[in-house]
């Protein structure tokens, strides 16, 4: 069982609907980022949250470390959001390597 | 810099031959992290280094892979008698350990795709 689990592991939806990706842990966490990968590689870290909640644009995180389980939202969505969101968390008390989910891969059509 | 630079951006080289591959992470940012990502699969720890202390190389997939960083400047991941499997996207990402072990800042290299034929 991967320590990080996300779902769905794919997701279309139409322009304008509001997204939600949810991210599942069993390891103590210090703090669960949320990644997204365009097509041709590329990572930007979008949030990096070890409570509550973080809005940036369209884009909101939350997180309850309690349930050890995080979303992150999109509203609004538009088809330039098309890509695959990952969430990665460390191990509780390090700060080494991030243990990766599988990624969700989300397509907005036009 | 302003963000994590890697080099080259693509790298295409043939089976048996050495490749290097350079990170020039966030200025200040002490932690430092190679991964790694075939076509279609996750993203792979490969090795990470903090500070002077020794590096955490347990995700080196074989001796012909290493890495060196001097203090908190650049990396160099060698790759030696590159093999086919070894193409992947490598990617490069450094971040700010606080000394009570918070992690702040972590940001990702655009990557370098390497392809061995």
């Amino acid at each position: 069982k991967n320590e990080v689990e996300q779902s769905p592991q794919n997701l279309t939806a139409q322009e304008g609907e509001f997204i939600t990706i949810n991210c599942s842990y069993s390891v103590g966490i210090s703090a669960l980022h949320w990644l997204q990968q365009h097509p041709g590689g590329g990572i930007v870290s979008l949030f990096m949250l070890s409570s509550g909640k973080k809005k940036h644009g369209r884009l909101i995180a939350t997180i309850n470390i309690q349930e050890k389980h995080s979303s992150l939202h999109i509203t609004a969505s538009h088809p330039r959001d098309s890509a695959v969101y990952i969430c990665a968390a460390p191990p509780s008390g390090s700060a080494r390597q991030l243990t990766f989910g599988s990624g969700t891969q989300l397509t907005v059509l036009p | 810099g302003a963000g994590v630079s890697q080099s080259p951006s693509n790298k295409v080289t043939e089976k048996g031959k050495d490749v290097e591959l350079r990170c020039d992470p966030i200025s200040g940012h002490t932690a430092l992290y190679w991964y790694r990502q075939r076509l279609g699969q996750g993203l792979e720890f490969l090795i990470y280094f903090q500070g002077n202390s020794a590096p955490d190389k347990s995700g080196l997939p074989s001796d012909r892979f290493s890495a060196e960083r001097t203090g908190e400047s650049v990396s160099t991941l060698t790759i030696q008698r590159t093999q086919q499997e070894d193409s992947a996207v490598y990617l490069c990402a450094s971040s700010l350990v606080s000394r009570t072990g918070a992690n702040y800042g972590y940001t990702f290299g655009s990557g370098t795709r390497l392809t061995v034929v």
